[in-house]
């Protein structure tokens, strides 16, 4: 079974718009760590947030923001104002134990 | 800001030849990892290592070997590359983030290609 769903290939958006990448996950462990990183077409992994599965806040970074809902097992990323440097793939990831598991990334593209 | 390195950053290779992907870190971390990812597809974790002399099989099966001499240096083998070792390896290293969960740095990949 997929342990992180990312259910979105590819999304567009306008420049300025927010948009909303979603990320669904799957375990059995209470404890466990949810991340998003972007990968723009230069190849490197960049960290954008983290969410702690005890946290009871939903964690912000500047414009982004984690949309954490424990029950339905999700773990939506909020781009706020988006620009046209935001255009790149995006990866949620799980961390359990020593494990961190990626799900296969939203193609996102910023437009004028 | 992070600092991590791969060398080379594109390597095209003929089938038969044995290759070293280099990676390298001066932030003092424990933990390092390779990730073996195909174009539009997600990461899948090869090879990590927590420490000098800990190395460690990841979750995908990979015919390379890694080492850990030393804390910054994390370096990758194919004894001998074949076309379907084509793909994108990307190196990270982590550091401790609220206990148990780790914030981990990516360097820019190198990019393999065997003919």
């Amino acid at each position: 079974a997929q342990k992180i769903t990312q259910t979105q290939p590819g999304m567009f958006v306008q420049e300025k718009e927010a948009v909303t990448l979603d990320c669904t996950y799957d375990t059995s462990d209470p404890s466990y760590g949810l991340f998003w990183y972007k990968q723009p077409s230069s190849g490197e992994m960049i960290f954008l947030i983290y969410q702690g599965s005890y946290d009871q806040q939903n964690a912000t970074e500047g414009r982004y923001s984690l949309n954490f809902q424990k029950a339905r097992k999700s773990a939506n990323l909020v781009i706020s104002a988006s620009q046209l440097g935001d255009s790149a793939m995006y990866f949620c990831a799980m961390k359990e134990g020593n494990k961190l598991t990626f799900g296969t990334g939203t193609q996102l593209k910023v437009e004028l | 800001e992070a600092d991590i390195y791969q060398t080379p950053r594109y390597l095209v290779i003929g089938t038969g030849k044995k290759i070293t992907l280099e990676c390298s870190q001066t932030m003092g971390h424990d933990k390092m990892y390779w990730y073996q990812q195909d174009p539009g597809m997600e990461l899948h974790l090869i090879h990590y290592s927590y420490g000098v002399n800990s190395t460690e099989k990841g979750d995908l099966s990979s015919e390379s070997t890694v080492s850990r001499i030393r804390t910054e240096h994390f370096p990758l083998t194919l004894e001998s590359a074949r076309p379907s070792h084509t793909s994108q390896y990307l190196c990270a290293s982590s550091v401790g983030l609220k206990g148990r969960y780790e914030k981990l740095f990516f360097g820019s990949g190198t990019q393999l290609s065997v003919l």
